[in-house]
């Protein structure tokens, strides 16, 4: 599977938009890209997910290019409860392994 | 909806001991699966099931048995218990297998083992 590329670390201010890269530049076309949360001592909390289309649902925003070599997921209105490791995986429909890797850490600030 | 629930939250234990880590969900997930979680290694796949009666292994099965006697349980066996198992363990499920749909995580155990 794909590998990602992602920010070690990022900040936001409160109320704005936090916008996370994700660069997986060796995406296969049949290889969806998922976005994770963890905030600090829980499990891993599932976003959004997308093949090739933009998706919105109530908690973000992802952006996918056309070329599918990388990915965008907005927080359109970032909250403090906001600040977590967030992570961006790619993975076909018939491999169950989610590799982790080490995440953007999102700290959002008042 | 109760979701992926899993027991107990944190455990210490003896080396040598056994013990088995639950995991329940509410949602008629047909896959269902275990992970740990140590630091600078993100998650690493120990055991899934794809429904009641299948189980297989993932990367790291080596210590760990695990069943499936129904669609909602899926617990975690350790037979005897070693420091190298110091970790936290997640499990997680989705709807069906193989598909697009995500899994979902339960919120972890975090076992010590002395």
């Amino acid at each position: 599977d794909a590998k990602t590329t992602q920010p070690p670390s990022m900040d936001c201010a409160e109320g704005r938009a936090a916008n996370l890269p994700c660069n997986h530049s060796t995406i296969s076309g049949n290889e969806y890209v998922y976005w994770y949360r963890q905030i600090h001592s829980q499990g891993p909390q599932y976003i959004i997910h997308g093949l090739k289309n933009n998706e919105t649902n109530e908690m973000a925003s992802l952006i996918i290019t056309e070329d599918r070599k990388s990915s965008t997921l907005i927080l359109p209105h970032a909250t403090l409860r906001d600040t977590a490791v967030y992570y961006c995986i790619v993975r076909s429909y018939n491999n169950n392994d989610m590799r982790f890797g080490a995440g953007t850490r999102l700290t959002v600030k008042p | 909806n109760a979701g992926v629930t899993q027991t107990p939250k944190f455990q210490v234990l003896k080396t040598g001991q056994s013990m088995t880590l639950q995991c329940a969900q509410d949602m008629n997930h047909e896959y269902m699966s275990w992970y740990r979680q140590d630091p600078g290694m993100g998650l690493r796949l120990i055991h899934y099931s794809v429904g009641a009666g299948i189980t297989d292994q993932g990367e790291v099965p080596n210590g760990y048995n695990v069943s499936r006697s129904t669609t909602e349980d899926f617990p975690l066996r350790l037979l005897s218990a070693a420091p190298s198992q110091t970790s936290v363990y997640f499990c997680a499920s989705s709807l069906l297998w193989p598909s697009n749909q995500p899994q979902h995580f339960g919120d972890g155990t975090r076992l010590s083992i002395l």
